[in-house]
């Protein structure tokens, strides 16, 4: 069974840059996860739909970072413009059931490497 | 703001050593427990979990972790690691009311041979 695809995996862009990252989930995972990991802190929830709508967004910064999922399977997140402290990697994870599920459990992607200087 | 809490954030042991690795959560309701490790150059990959019932699980490669519900704790532990367990690991708690994943900041296991 493949795992979740992400790429690129490394992206060095400059401040007030635009850029967009890509995640495939497992095929038939309902739903899909995208974190921020900055150096020395773990992953930290960004986004969250089910299918192709959103669960949870409460932690996205909107005014710069947007993500969609669609057709319920591939998404993209991006960030304009980028700013110093989104240095970090990003990770996208995916899960056959839904979060309510009690047995959910979340699979991860390689991650993005962002770097912004 | 619920929290994951691993105090241990850099351990080094030497080969065949025992290993106890610490968690705590502050959320008490209900919830499903999980460790992660990441290896060098490698993805965070599932160990083990706790969904419910017996609250001693076993995972792969020889881990296992230990849910005490009235300590709010998840540690890990393994009797005798490898040079291959160099790791970092994370633990991650998913609460039953919101359903969110909260993970702690990660412990960086370095086993020199």
């Amino acid at each position: 069974e493949a795992g979740v695809a992400q790429s690129p995996r490394y992206k060095i862009i400059e401040k007030r840059q635009s850029v967009a990252f890509w995640c495939n989930p497992i095929s038939g995972h309902a739903t899909l996860y995208w974190y921020q990991q900055i150096l020395g802190q773990g992953p930290k929830l960004l986004i969250q739909f089910q299918n192709n709508g959103v669960v949870d967004d409460s932690q996205l910064p909107k005014d710069r970072f947007s993500a969609e999922r669609l057709k319920g399977v591939d998404s993209t997140l991006k960030i304009q413009p980028a700013k110093l402290e989104d240095s970090a990697v990003y990770l996208c994870a995916s899960s056959l059931d839904l979060p309510t599920t009690r047995t959910d459990t979340q699979y991860f992607g390689p991650g993005t490497r962002l770097t912004v200087l | 703001a619920q929290s994951v809490s691993q105090h241990n954030h850099h351990v080094i042991l030497s080969e065949a050593a025992s290993l106890e690795l610490g968690c705590n959560y502050s959320y008490g309701g209900t919830v499903n427990l999980f460790w992660y490790v990441q290896y060098p150059g490698q993805h965070l990959q599932l160990l083990l979990k706790y969904f419910s019932g017996d609250p001693l699980v076993k995972g792969i490669k020889g881990f296992e972790a230990e849910f005490i519900k009235s300590k709010f704790s998840f540690n890990l532990r393994k009797p005798s690691v490898q040079w291959s367990d160099t790791a970092e690991y994370f633990c991650a708690v998913k609460e039953g009311g919101t359903y969110k994943y909260i993970f702690g900041t990660g412990t960086r296991l370095k086993v020199l041979a």
